[in-house]
């Protein structure tokens, strides 16, 4: 199965601050298709996720343009330029290249 | 708009079986795959599989194989997760998801696990 490593598996920010999160896959994401099969979710304490980002640099429906995705073959990541209060929560990188699919293990970020 | 609304929460002892359901709403059921993740207490996703709704072939990851069962009744726009011969480490929440690109989730179901 394809391993995805997010770093750092902690973040702490303040309101305002930009902060990026990296994603690193053990294959390459690169479909014979062409497409990339990387997403990124959010779930908030107490919730279920939310996609935020998919096919590596889409943003998702309702989703603020403070958050990008980027990246290309096993490497990835994502930025919020400007954190809000409302983006506090685990967030992680999701891979549907390969079966099965695969999360990575989570990025939390938290308010310093 | 669109929904996915799942079932309530679950109490159950092991060896038991439980049935979690998973309502769509605001969009054409058979239109979209449904997709099953667990998450453990303090823990991770993991996928488990999916079901094709437009066929109802069900499609499990490797360590979702055998006791667990994918199943729709498209009539009501609902799909399940049941899960037979309970063990402790079943003891979760499990979320299902519209569409290959996971756009939309249920609220989740928790699964306790307890003798």
């Amino acid at each position: 199965d394809v391993v995805l490593t997010q770093t750092p598996s902690i973040l702490s920010a303040t309101i305002g601050q930009s902060v990026s999160i990296s994603c690193r896959s053990s294959q390459s994401l690169l479909d014979s298709d062409g497409n990339t099969y990387l997403y990124w979710f959010l779930q908030r304490p107490g919730q279920s996720p939310q996609r935020l980002i998919y096919l590596v640099s889409n943003l998702g429906s309702g989703v603020p343009n403070r958050f990008s995705g980027s990246g290309s073959g096993t490497d990835f990541t994502l930025k919020i330029s400007g954190v809000e209060a409302e983006d506090l929560g685990v967030y992680y990188c999701m891979q549907a290249t390969h079966a099965p699919r695969t999360f990575g293990g989570g990025t939390k970020l938290e308010l310093k | 708009q669109i929904q996915l609304v799942q079932s309530g929460p679950e109490l159950k002892k092991p060896g038991e079986s439980v049935k979690i359901s998973c309502k769509a709403s605001g969009y054409t059921f058979t239109n979209y795959g449904m997709y099953w993740v667990k998450q453990a207490p303090g823990q991770g996703l993991q996928y488990m599989g999916w079901i094709n709704t437009e066929t109802g072939k069900p499609t499990y990851a490797d360590d979702f194989k055998g006791r667990f069962v994918f199943f729709l009744e498209t009539s009501a726009s609902t799909a399940y997760l049941q899960i037979n011969n309970l063990k402790n480490e079943d003891m979760a929440t499990y979320f299902c998801a519209r569409s290959w690109g996971f756009d939309y989730w249920g609220q989740g179901v928790m699964v306790t696990v307890s003798s």
